[in-house]
Order: structure tokens, then C-alpha cells, then sequence
């Protein structure tokens, strides 16, 4: 099946750790996305990658590490400078077909930091 | 970035009601799209629809471009509609471009 994962789907962390949450793509799409959601709230982003070994910040990116070494892999760590991590993270990737772009959303991994 | 304003935050409804959702933004759009998430966090993309009107089964969307909102029709709703529906827009210059901007919600819970 083409989709895309994203683990764990629950995450413990205490405070001061660092914690790298996966997302891997078999859509072969080219473009991938962080964003965060809180309680309430939208989507914000936080990084997105448009190719291969290239990434931009998005709105929130303070205390977020990524990193884009192979097309089908977008990890997120988030460092210990991030000062309120607990939030619920979703992956996307996306695909220009017919002159427009849609993102698809992975299942998302809740972090909850103590 | 692009304001994205949706309304109402709340919306409880009876099975087999009708309801409206509102989304309107700041600036021109390149794309516009409504997504429904359940209740375990999975975001579906419902509508692609910078502009015009779509209709897929009880569900339709109309986009007014130049007025800079867009509406979804829920019919006849279900106990399954129930969740949060986004919408979701792209920007159409600088550096809005590409890049999808949220609005925060609106909670739909339908009762039986």
C-alpha cells in the first residue's frame, strides 16, 4: 500500500531530552512537510522540504531540526530548546498533478513531554 | 503569511440536519482546499476548490475567489461526519507561495 507512516504514534519524553519523530513516503512525492497542531488550534508549519537535501523553515521552526537525505524520509527532532513541545505532529508530502498541488497527511504522532 | 478565518468554532447538530461552514482569508489564493479530521488526528482531503463548486455525495464547497471566502454544505448529516473540518489555503505570491496556511477549525459533532 503507498501512504505515509509516521511513528511512534505516542511519545513520552521528559523534559530537557531531545526526540526525533519518522515519517516516511512511498508516493514518491517530491515535497514533505512538518506542521504542529494544538488543542484547538490549526496547522502551523514548522519545516518543509521541496527536494532532496534542501529544506526551508516554515512559521514555527525555533527549536525544530530536520533533515532531507534520502526522497522517501523526513525526520523531525525536536531539541530542547523547543520550550513547549507537547502537541500533536503531522507529515505531509504533496504532488503536482494537473497544474496543482496536493498535500497528503500521515496519521500523525502525539508528543507528550513530562 | 495569509489570515485564515473560519466559522463557527462549534457546531452541534442532529442526525439528518443541514449545516454551513464559513472560511474566509486575507489575501489572493492560489488554492483553497476543506479537509475533514476524526477523531484519531487523520486529516482527509475533502475539496479542492480555488474557485467555483464541487459536489461529492452529501457534502459541496463553493469558492468566491474575488470575495475571499468559501462555504461547506454538510446534508442530511451523520453521527460519522462528526469531527473537525480545516480549511486550508495557498498563497498566490512571494513567499505565500506553496506553502498551505490554516484556519483553526470547526468542531462539528452530530448527535443521533
Amino acid at each position: 500500500d503507498g501512504g505515509i507512516t509516521q511513528s511512534p504514534k505516542y511519545l513520552f519524553r521528559k523534559e530537557g531530552q531531545n526526540v526525533t519523530l519518522s515519517c516516511e513516503q512511498n508516493l514518491n512525492h517530491d515535497a514533505m512537510y512538518w506542521y504542529r497542531q494544538d488543542p484547538g488550534q490549526g496547522l502551523r508549519l514548522i519545516y518543509y522540504s521541496q527536494i532532496v537535501n534542501d529544506f526551508q523553515k516554515g512559521d514555527i521552526a525555533e527549536g525544530y531540526s530536520v533533515s532531507r537525505e534520502k526522497k522517501e524520509s523526513f525526520p523531525l527532532t525536536v531539541t530542547s530548546a523547543q520550550k513547549n513541545p507537547t502537541a500533536f505532529y503531522l507529515c505531509a508530502s504533496s504532488i503536482w498533478t494537473s497544474g496543482r498541488e496536493t498535500q497528503y497527511f500521515g496519521p500523525g504522532t502525539r508528543l507528550l513531554v513530562l | 503569511g495569509i489570515q485564515v478565518e473560519q466559522s463557527p468554532p462549534d457546531l452541534i447538530l442532529q442526525e439528518g440536519a443541514n449545516s454551513t461552514l464559513r472560511c474566509n482569508f486575507s489575501d489572493s489564493v492560489n488554492n483553497l482546499q476543506w479537509f475533514h479530521q476524526n477523531p484519531w488526528g487523520q486529516l482527509i482531503n475533502l475539496f479542492y476548490i480555488p474557485s467555483g463548486t464541487k459536489q461529492n455525495g452529501r457534502l459541496s464547497a463553493t469558492t468566491v475567489a474575488t470575495e475571499r471566502y468559501s462555504l461547506l454544505y454538510i446534508s442530511s448529516s451523520q453521527t460519522t461526519d462528526s469531527g473537525v473540518y480545516f480549511c486550508a489555503v495557498e498563497g498566490a505570491r512571494g513567499s505565500t507561495l506553496g506553502r498551505l496556511y490554516f484556519g483553526r477549525g470547526t468542531q462539528l459533532t452530530v448527535w443521533p
